[in-house]
């Protein structure tokens, strides 16, 4: 079965300045898609980013970019520029058929 | 607001007792699927719906079960609830239902099982 680790449970950044969080799946699967979404303290799940895994160029959406490594399974999310409404926990995803989440890591910052 | 909607908001009972989760999905959205989150952990996935049909089945316990309605809305019911249901249950919209799919999700409905 696939899985998803994100293996920082808490990270913490200053305002202004540049996070990554990091994410490993497990897959066998070569055609698969890959997802970051984040949980404010409203509970309410918001997209932030997607990647085709048969696309090489990452993915970027404004301040948020992906550093995608196929061959390493890795999949870690850069925020640049944090701003105090960046806070919130983060969850990256795997969906072949079914989506998979990870545990999340919780991101504070600091103004 | 994704427009996927959830009611009831939030729920407390009782163990052994059942109740019904409503889940109307985004207009033109043929796929609904059923995610748990326990405290501070991420979401499982429990089933999806496309089109009144079961497509895939996840991490739902026997004692759940769902349906999706001609109307395409969807209901998840829980019965003889144990204290370790108690969580917040999502619902999330999708076209195609494939795995290439923004899924988009509802606000969730907090059970609290007492």
């Amino acid at each position: 079965a696939q899985t998803v680790t994100q293996s920082q449970p808490e990270m913490s950044v200053q305002e202004a300045e540049t996070v990554t969080l990091s994410c490993t799946y497990d897959t066998s699967e070569s055609d698969y898609y890959l997802f970051w979404y984040k949980q404010p303290p409203s509970r309410q799940m918001i997209l932030v980013i997607r990647q085709e895994a048969y696309k090489q160029q990452n993915a970027t959406e404004n301040r948020f970019s992906v550093n995608f490594q196929k061959a390493a399974k890795s999949f870690s999310l850069k925020i640049s520029d944090s701003q105090l409404g960046d806070a919130a926990m983060y969850f990256c995803a795997y969906s072949e058929r079914e989506r998979r989440f990870g545990a999340g890591t919780r991101l504070t910052v600091k103004p | 607001d994704s427009g996927v909607t959830q009611t009831p908001k939030h729920l407390i009972t009782a163990t052994g007792q059942r109740v019904t989760l409503r889940c109307s999905p985004r207009s033109g959205d043929l796929s609904v699927y059923w995610y748990q989150q326990s405290l501070d952990q991420g979401l499982q996935f429990l089933i999806q719906y496309y089109n009144g049909e079961e497509r895939a089945k996840g991490n739902i316990l026997e004692r759940f079960s769902a349906q999706q309605f001609p109307d395409l809305h969807s209901e998840l019911n829980l019965s003889s609830l144990e204290l370790g249901d108690s969580a917040l249950y999502f619902c999330a919209s999708s076209v195609e239902g494939q795995g290439r799919d923004t899924q988009y999700f509802g606000p969730g409905t907090r059970l609290t099982v007492l």
